[in-house]
């Protein structure tokens, strides 16, 4: 699986709009961008996949650039539970099951 | 649906005995994944199945782990002998999508 790059850490006012980036500049044709998150003392969460094209769902945006080399989750306004760790995966997708690594992630503050 | 069940929550042992952790995966999935995660290395993958067969355990640290997948419904994650530097947070997950349990704080003495 190709690798990313996250920065180890970035605040958000409560309310506003989270820009979580993540480079993968390594990434292949059939790899996906995968987000999780984790919250202090929980199993990650499943947040958002996607390929090339944006994807939306109840609890984030995904941007991927044209060359798909870099991406970015968007939680459009953040709360206080958003607090947490998040990580950006890229990984194959198959119903056959591939690995799954995760990296050190952006641990997420979100400030009152 | 109750999610991916994982048991013991929390385990105390002496260093030198065996331990079971035990996972129940989401029914339907196909795809089981176990992690550990300690604060110095992070998340790291163990092993995971597909439809019951292991597909990659290059990630089980050593001969003490070792781990199983009878049926769809239930894998175990053993050590046999424990020791102190086993000690870290277990997660089991299942899916393509990877839907995590709560996890099995393992604490060896």
């Amino acid at each position: 699986d190709a690798k990313t790059t996250q920065p180890p850490s970035m605040d958000c006012a409560e309310g506003r709009a989270a820009n979580l980036p993540c480079n993968h500049s390594t990434i292949s044709g059939n790899e996906y961008v995968y987000w999780y998150r984790q919250i202090h003392s929980q199993g990650p969460q499943y947040i958002i996949h996607g390929l090339k094209n944006n994807e939306t769902n109840e609890m984030a945006s995904l941007i991927i650039t044209e060359d798909r080399k870099s991406s970015t989750l968007i939680l459009p306004h953040a709360t206080l539970r958003d607090t947490a760790v998040y990580y950006c995966i890229v990984r194959v997708y198959s119903n056959s099951g591939y690995a799954l690594n995760f990296g050190k992630g952006t641990s997420l503050l979100v400030t009152p | 649906d109750a999610g991916v069940i994982q048991s013991p929550r929390h385990e105390v042992t002496e260093m030198g005995q065996e331990v079971t952790l035990r996972c129940k995966p989401i029914s339907g999935h196909n795809s089981l994944f176990w992690y550990r995660q300690t604060m110095m290395r992070g998340l790291e993958l163990l092993i995971y199945f597909n439809n019951n067969v292991p597909i990659d355990d290059s990630g089980m640290p050593e001969d003490r782990f070792s781990a199983k997948m009878p049926n769809a419904s239930f894998s175990t994650l053993k050590i046999q002998p424990s020791e102190p530097r086993d000690s870290a947070v277990y997660f089991c997950a299942s899916g393509t999508e990877a839907f995590f349990g709560q996890g099995t704080r393992l604490t060896v003495v």
